[in-house]
């Protein structure tokens, strides 16, 4: 039940976009983007439930579609701050207790 | 507010040991999820802990187990340590046990076997 990512890892410069996917074989109900800087915590980025909604924050957005069972995040002007690795987690019914989380996006913005 | 604390942070044991890792959630939190996160990959769920309870068990074996305290803290412990075993161990609290708010990370207990 583990999400898949893609890509696995990018590098990019500071100002670039870039769009980090998650795609699952099951079902979803929601997906949940977080952000872990090395040594760190996991950080809570945003949640998107079953409905197709697109959700912003700051420079840093997202999009679900379940019908396709994949969410995407969009960074845009991308700053250094925005390096990590980031983390699809997945549920699949409303009052799940737990989530599956992807692998991981290792995002790297050099100067 | 005091955001999630582990303890210890890093620690090293030896095939066959036991361990006990402890996580004080947030305040105003009463449930707590513990993850295991080996190098490279994404957090797997262990378990969660909803009012002292156990709520919901990932694929981990009985030798993993928990407790949660009436202060909502909680404690991992995992018995006949295997190589395996070693992997950075999340511990995350939130405000109820549905999906569909944050979970609040601490910084993990790095358990290394040799």
């Amino acid at each position: 039940q583990q999400p898949v990512q893609s890509p696995q890892a990018v590098i990019l410069r500071e100002g670039e976009d870039a769009v980090i996917n998650c795609s699952s074989s099951k079902a979803l109900y929601s997906v949940h983007w977080y952000r872990q800087k090395h040594g760190e915590a996991p950080v809570f980025l945003m949640i998107l439930l079953k409905g197709g909604e697109q959700k912003g924050h700051e420079k840093i957005s997202a999009s679900f579609n379940e019908k396709k069972q994949q969410s995407s995040l969009y960074l845009t002007a991308s700053q250094l701050s925005y390096s990590g690795t980031y983390f699809c987690g997945t549920s699949r019914q409303t009052g799940a207790n737990n989530l599956f989380f992807g692998t991981g996006t290792r995002l790297t913005v050099i100067p | 507010e005091t955001g999630v604390t582990q303890s210890p942070t890093h620690l090293i044991k030896t095939r066959g040991q036991q361990v006990t890792l402890r996580c004080s959630s947030q305040s105003g939190h009463n449930t707590v999820s513990w993850y295991q996160q080996a190098l490279g990959q994404g957090p797997q769920f262990i378990f969660q802990y909803y009012r002292e309870e156990e709520n919901g068990r990932g694929n981990f074996p009985p030798r993993f187990s928990g407790l949660q305290f009436p202060n909502y803290s909680s404690e991992l412990n995992v018995n006949a340590l295997e190589l395996d075993d070693s992997a950075l161990y999340l511990c995350a609290s939130s405000r109820n046990t549905a999906n569909t708010g944050e979970l609040f990370f601490g910084e993990g207990s790095r358990l290394t076997v040799l």
